[in-house]
């Protein structure tokens, strides 16, 4: 079964800083990798996504993701931030059918 | 269109209760799952439906945790009987089929007292 890990639990930043998450994972055969947000008091949403093709992916609200799969990673990018995007940000990997995810960061801007 | 339902939002109930969550997912949805997120963890799986048959249940509990979808529309997911370490959020989602992405509802939170 595949794993999912995600470090740095906690990110505290500054509005328009900089935003990237990591998030590796450990499966060898062909996996399909997921963003997801949960903003507080709300459900998990879909951020981005990575089927196949360019591994560059661009996502809603300004996000972006790279898949390096030499590296098995699959970071999250967020040029400048903003307070609204205060939430927890969850890495998924699907291989095998089964959708595991990761523990999560929780992102605080601060204004 | 509308999202995935879940039901109740929240409960609170005593060790060794039961208790049972529903949820009906987007219309046309084929494939239905059932996640629990504990407090600090991600997701975790713990049964996947395929229309009304069962795709996955390796990490659901068995002795005390069990799930239907009689006909392949809503399903629901019951404890019996509850345990501190229950105490979590129950998530639902559904997809197109199983090479889709995934919708979730907004989760049953869980506190075992």
């Amino acid at each position: 079964a595949q794993s999912v890990s995600q470090h740095n639990h906690h990110v505290i930043l500054s509005e328009a800083a900089s935003l990237e998450l990591g998030c590796n994972y450990s499966y060898g055969g062909t996996v399909n990798l997921f963003w997801y947000v949960q903003y507080p008091g709300q459900h998990l949403q879909l951020l981005l996504k990575y089927f196949s093709g360019d591994p560059l992916v661009k996502g809603i609200k300004g996000f972006e993701a790279e898949f390096i799969k030499s590296k098995f990673s699959f970071n999250l990018r967020k040029p400048s931030v903003q307070w609204s995007d205060t939430a927890e940000y969850f890495c998924a990997v699907r291989g095998n059918n089964r959708l595991a995810f990761g523990k999560g960061n929780q992102v605080v801007v601060i204004p | 269109e509308a999202g995935v339902a879940q039901s109740p939002r929240y409960k609170i109930i005593e060790k060794r209760q039961s208790v049972a969550f529903w949820c009906n997912p987007i219309s046309g949805h084929a494939t239905l799952y059932w996640y629990q997120q504990i407090l600090g963890q991600g997701p975790k799986l713990l049964i996947q439906f395929q229309n009304n048959g069962v795709v996955d249940d390796s990490q659901l509990p068995k002795d005390r945790f069990s799930a239907e979808r009689l006909k392949g529309v809503d399903s629901t997911l019951k404890i019996q009987p509850a345990k501190l370490e229950d105490s979590a959020v129950y998530l639902c989602a559904s997809s197109l089929d199983q090479g889709q992405g995934y919708t979730f509802g907004s989760g049953t939170r869980l506190t075992v007292v």
